[in-house]
């Protein structure tokens, strides 16, 4: 079966340390999607990044970077010089093939980021 | 453009009460998800739709909810009568289509059953 594993439940940084959240995942699925999404105080769920199977390259987006590896079924993201705005809980998920071919995201149980000052 | 909107923002409600959350979708998508999330279960994928018809409703906790899609844009989730448990916030996801896996997400219902 499908599964993503989130396994820091919680992180602590203090201001411009540099983070990474760990994401594995379980798949049959030779093409699958993977995501990464942010959910601050506030409660939204933000998206950040999709990534599908064939694209191994690392994305960096600003002081956000995500590591893709096939080899490890693993897909990292980091922050760099992290501030108390990314305080949040980062959801990785994967997308997983459903009836009529279509697609539902299996998601993992989160890991909350707090960057104190 | 406007993103998934979600009605009301919260909700309290006595235990027995019915419950209806509303979402409209982003325009010129096709694929809607009703998500519950709790700290005890995390997020929960209730029911999907694509082009209105329900696709999966296997995480619909039981026959007290519901949820349609009377067009394209608009859907339902009903909770008759709701319980004490039901609190939660739920999330309603949108996107363009089976196909594009990228769900955007409403801002969330809190609803509070007593």
């Amino acid at each position: 079966a499908q599964k993503v594993t989130q396994a820091q439940t919680e992180i602590s940084v203090v201001e411009k340390e540099d983070v990474t959240l760990d994401c594995v995942y379980e798949t049959r699925d030779t093409t699958y999607y993977l995501f990464w999404y942010k959910q601050p105080p506030s409660g939204e769920l933000v998206f950040l990044i999709r990534r599908n199977s064939f694209d191994e390259q690392n994305e960096i987006s600003g002081r956000y970077s995500w590591n893709f590896q096939k080899s490890t079924s693993s897909f990292n993201f980091t922050i760099t010089a992290s501030q108390v705005v990314d305080s949040a809980v980062y959801f990785c998920a994967l997308s997983e093939l459903g009836p009529g071919n279509n697609r539902k995201l299996i998601w993992g149980l989160g890991t909350s980021l707090a960057v104190n000052p | 453009d406007a993103g998934v909107i979600q009605s009301p923002r919260h909700e309290v409600t006595e235990m027995g009460q019915e419950v209806t959350l509303r979402c409209k979708l982003i325009s010129g998508h096709n694929s809607l998800f009703w998500y519950r999330q709790t700290m005890m279960r995390g997020l929960e994928l209730l029911i999907y739709f694509n082009n209105n018809v329900p696709i999966d409703d296997s995480g619909m906790p039981e026959d007290r909810f519901s949820a349609k899609m009377p067009n394209a844009s608009f859907s339902t989730l009903k909770i008759q009568p709701s319980e004490p448990r039901d609190s939660a916030v739920y999330f309603c996801a949108s996107s363009l289509s089976r196909f594009q896996e990228t769900q955007y997400f409403g801002p969330g219902t809190r609803l509070l059953v007593l």
